[in-house]
């Protein structure tokens, strides 16, 4: 199993469109989840934390479930400037500096 | 806003030589890191280092050195460039281990 997994995608959305995406995790010491966004041939742009109760930031909410090892990440109200591969970033296990990134999840909003 | 400079955007190098890639963050940043990303497998650690003159192999660092002399600048060297090393690569820096990291915008290699 990979220690993150992401569903590739592409999801393809109409304009105004609620999507969300999930990443699985392998480890259950993983301490640390973000959501990074990375638009074609940029670098990954962080997106938001993701904390234990949940949190929001305008139109983008992320949640975190330990027991099931996953985090998610809803879109609500999708702009055409969505577009972009979403990746999900867990650190490797309690107080450590590694990074596991996911492949990514590609979002296409369509006008 | 934190930034982080890398010092080529595209290189094409030779199979063989040596490279350097430089990474140059401007907030005091104490973590710096090496990442490279391929289609199909994201991005892997290379290195990565968590003060001046502290370093420590990531899950790819074979073929693969580090330098970082001054807190701001850490640079990746290709000892003996190949084509296997055909990748983009992409410095972070962030200043602990809670936060998210700041990228650069990346070096598009090319080993010929």
């Amino acid at each position: 199993r990979k220690e993150v997994e992401q569903d590739p995608g592409p999801f393809n959305v109409p304009e105004g469109a609620t999507v969300a995406f999930n990443c699985t995790y392998s480890n259950s010491a993983s301490q640390s989840f973000f959501w990074y966004r990375q638009d074609c041939r940029k670098e990954p742009k962080l997106l938001m934390s993701v904390y234990s109760s949940g949190n929001e930031d305008g139109r983008f909410t992320a949640q975190l479930n330990r027991a099931s090892q996953y985090i998610s990440l809803l879109i609500r109200d999708s702009k055409l400037s969505d577009s972009a591969t979403y990746l999900c970033v867990v650190n490797r296990a309690s107080g450590t500096y590694k990074y596991i990134f996911g492949t990514g999840t590609r979002l296409k909003v369509l006008a | 806003d934190v930034k982080v400079t890398q010092s080529s955007r595209y290189l094409v190098k030779r199979t063989g030589e040596k490279v350097f890639l430089e990474c140059v963050q401007d907030m005091d940043h104490e973590n710096m890191f090496w990442y490279r990303q391929d289609p199909g497998l994201g991005l892997r650690l290379i290195y990565f280092s968590y003060d001046v003159k502290m370093k420590e192999k990531g899950d790819i660092p074979e073929g693969y050195s580090v330098s970082r002399e001054k807190k701001e600048r850490f640079s990746l060297i290709l000892e003996s460039a190949s084509t296997n090393q055909t990748s983009m690569y992409l410095c972070a820096s962030r200043t602990d281990r809670a936060r998210g990291y700041t990228f650069g915008s990346g070096t598009r290699l090319t080993v010929v």
